[in-house]
């Protein structure tokens, strides 16, 4: 089946020290998200690709970064975890084009920072 | 630009009653229209989706929904809840014509009591 893969689900990092989470799909979709969502919160958008094209959302701190080497593969990478970093870091898809393009999200991350 | 308003962040009910999640948004164009669904630790789920043509969605789980342009909503129903609904639930609206970033709403937490 097509889908969105994240690994890994669980990851715990201490304060301070970079992390990287992966994103891959099997959808061929072009546009890929990163969302963090924290408890009892809307998920919110911290970056998305249009292919290669990055957009980088206004607020989301200059502490996360990310990369798309591919089609398939997104990684996020926070260089210096803080305590307010913990969340769930969830991963979506979409095709730009046609009508139906909802989001295919991932089963998510949940970072823990100590 | 576009905005999306969910009234009750928690709605409780009891096994085999009406479930109803109200959803209303703003849109400058004709919007397309989504409902998710969370469960604990995972990703969303797409339950059902509009776009265009008829009015009243179905989606999976005995969900559907009905858009109504003249009261901009739409609100989520099933007609007797189960257990298995307690969740998360996100109405999510993006804009027609090529935008590919969708806008969420705050989320209701559905309780569901036996």
């Amino acid at each position: 089946d097509a889908m969105v893969i994240q690994n890994p689900r669980y990851q715990v990092t201490q304060f301070g020290k970079p992390v990287t989470l992966s994103c891959s799909q099997t959808l061929n979709h072009n546009v890929m998200y990163w969302y963090q969502q924290k408890s009892s919160q809307a998920p919110k958008l911290l970056f998305h690709y249009y292919d290669k094209d990055f957009n980088n959302e206004a607020d989301t701190p200059d502490n996360f970064q990310s990369r798309r080497p591919n089609t398939s593969f997104c990684f996020l990478d926070i260089r210096s975890p803080g305590l307010g970093d913990a969340a769930m870091y969830l991963c979506a898809t979409s095709s730009a084009t046609g009508p139906h393009n909802e989001q295919f999200f991932g089963p998510g991350t949940r970072l823990t920072v100590l | 630009a576009q905005s999306v308003t969910q009234l009750g962040s928690h709605v409780s009910v009891s096994e085999g009653a009406l479930v109803l999640l109200r959803c209303n948004y703003s849109s400058s164009v004709p919007p397309y229209l989504f409902w998710y669904v969370q469960y604990p630790n995972q990703g969303l789920q797409l339950l059902l989706k509009y776009t265009t043509g008829a009015t009243l969605v179905k989606g999976i789980n005995g969900f559907e929904a009905e858009f109504k342009k003249s009261e901009t909503s739409f609100h989520l129903t099933k007609p007797s809840a189960h257990m298995s609904d307690a969740a998360e639930y996100f109405c999510v609206v993006r804009l027609s014509g090529g935008s590919y970033i969708p806008t969420f709403g705050r989320g209701t937490s559905l309780i569901v009591h036996p």
